[in-house]
């Protein structure tokens, strides 16, 4: 069974950082890829970021511009997690963070693990 | 950036038809997923590929995708359906993807 679990999440003020980690359990990780969507409270889901799974060639990433330059997102195979490293944290980045598994040939996020908080406050 | 607009709401009683709304310029060019999301739960993927279900979603869920409007129909509709409804598509152009606002589904 395909399980996916957030970490790292909690509070923290504008200008710091924070690491997300995503353990993934159940399937063949380094063959999916992983993407992070975020919820602000009351409001619609916005995807964050793509990294691609171990078969490309360059694995790219993809950033939203809301998050470009201050988060980036990367992966270890071997402990079968994603990551998210936060940086310049801001009011607005508050959101429950979920990471989700791309299912085979873009179609859609298949699974989701339950997501962790992340609030920025001083 | 690509930009998909949904309708805030949507009412319907027990045992209609429920049709939300997804507008894009030429969408039905773009494959289209669906999301359904219930507070304090992950969201979970309803139909795929405009119209293709996973395991596991009854086949009252349905989809549609042509010109610039894809559809989500839920036939009917039970209580339990009552959650917000997200589409999702992928823009080549950006290399992004994109939701819609989401459409809050409430069942009367």
């Amino acid at each position: 069974e395909v399980h996916l679990v957030e970490s790292g999440g909690g509070l923290v003020q504008p200008g710091g950082s924070l690491r997300l980690s995503c353990a993934a359990s159940g399937f063949t990780f380094s063959d999916y890829g992983m993407n992070w969507v975020r919820q602000a409270p009351g409001k619609g889901l916005e995807w964050v970021s793509f990294i691609n799974s171990r078969r490309s060639t360059g694995s790219p990433k993809y950033y939203a511009d809301s998050v470009k330059g201050r988060f980036t997102i990367s992966r270890d195979n071997a402990k079968n997690s994603v990551y998210l490293q936060m940086n310049s944290l801001r009011v607005d980045d508050t959101a429950v963070y979920y990471c989700a598994r791309e299912a085979v040939g873009a179609r859609g996020f298949d699974y989701w693990g339950q997501g962790t908080l992340v609030t920025v406050s001083s | 950036s690509y930009v998909l607009t949904q309708p805030p709401s949507v009412s319907v009683a027990p045992g209609q038809t429920a049709r939300m709304t997804c507008g894009g310029n030429n969408i039905g060019s773009k494959s289209v997923h669906w999301y359904q999301k219930k507070p304090g739960q992950a969201p979970e993927l309803v139909v795929y590929d405009d119209s293709d279900r996973p395991s596991g979603i009854p086949e009252r869920f349905s989809g549609s995708n042509s010109g610039n409007t894809a559809t989500l129909t839920i036939s009917r509709v039970e209580a339990g359906d009552e959650a917000d409804y997200y589409c999702q598509v992928w823009d080549s152009r950006s290399d992004h993807w994109v939701f819609g606002g989401g459409t809050k589904l409430t069942v009367l």
